[in-house]
């Protein structure tokens, strides 16, 4: 069966600095997507990144990089240069397929990140 | 604007009291999702649609309808709410091609 954990309920860093959260997954398949989510304090989900699993190089979207380990089966999100703005709750997601025959995804329970001046 | 609608946004109701939550979108997106999230426990899916009449379980079915007969409308309902059902719930759609999920606003329900 699908897992998706994430290990860190809470994380500190300074503004400026980068961050790694982590996340680990576990499937049988061989084809997957991968996904972070931002939850703010507001409440809304934001879509951060995504990385399949036939994707050979990790997916970067401007401070955000996903560092895919395939044989470790890990995704941890990057972020660098942090600001305060991203103080939110991170949620890791996978799906497995390519997205056209299934639509099912799990999350993991999400860490905190909080970022202080 | 693009956007995925919820309503309503709070609802307060009782045990057994049969009550829908509606969620639409203007996107055209052929798949969606109603996710609930609870602390300590992240998101679960709850149902999916991959296209009009068609719709499949997520992890956590019981206690949930749903129904596609529209493409821009995906109703949940709960014919008979009880209060483990009280959770921050969540709507989501996407095109097929494209990954990501755009997620409505969420709807907080209390079953007392």
């Amino acid at each position: 069966a699908q897992k998706i954990t994430q290990t860190q309920p809470g994380m500190f860093v300074q503004e400026k600095e980068a961050v790694t959260l982590d996340c680990t997954y576990d499937t049988s398949d061989q084809s997957y997507g991968l996904f972070w989510y931002k939850q703010p304090s507001s409440g809304e989900m934001i879509f951060l990144i995504y990385q399949g699993s036939y994707d050979e190089q990790n997916a970067t979207e401007g401070r955000y990089s996903l560092n895919f380990q395939k044989a470790r089966k890990s995704a941890n999100l990057v972020i660098s240069a942090s600001q305060l703005g991203d103080s939110a709750m991170y949620f890791c997601a996978m799906r497995e397929g390519q997205g056209m025959n299934t639509d099912k995804l799990i999350f993991g329970t999400g860490t905190r990140l909080q970022v202080f001046p | 604007e693009a956007q995925v609608t919820q309503n309503p946004r709070y609802l307060i109701t009782v045990t057994g009291k049969k009550l829908t939550v509606t969620c639409s979108q203007n996107m055209n997106h052929e798949y969606m999702s109603w996710y609930r999230q609870d602390p300590g426990l992240g998101l679960r899916q709850i149902y999916y649609s991959m296209n009009v009449e068609v719709t499949d379980k997520g992890d956590v079915p019981e206690g949930y309808k749903v129904s596609r007969k529209e493409k821009r409308n995906f109703p949940l309902i709960l014919e008979s709410p009880s209060p483990n059902q009280t959770s921050l719930y969540f709507c989501a759609s996407r095109i097929s091609k494209v990954h990501e999920q755009y997620f409505g606003p969420g709807t907080r329900l209390t079953v007392t």
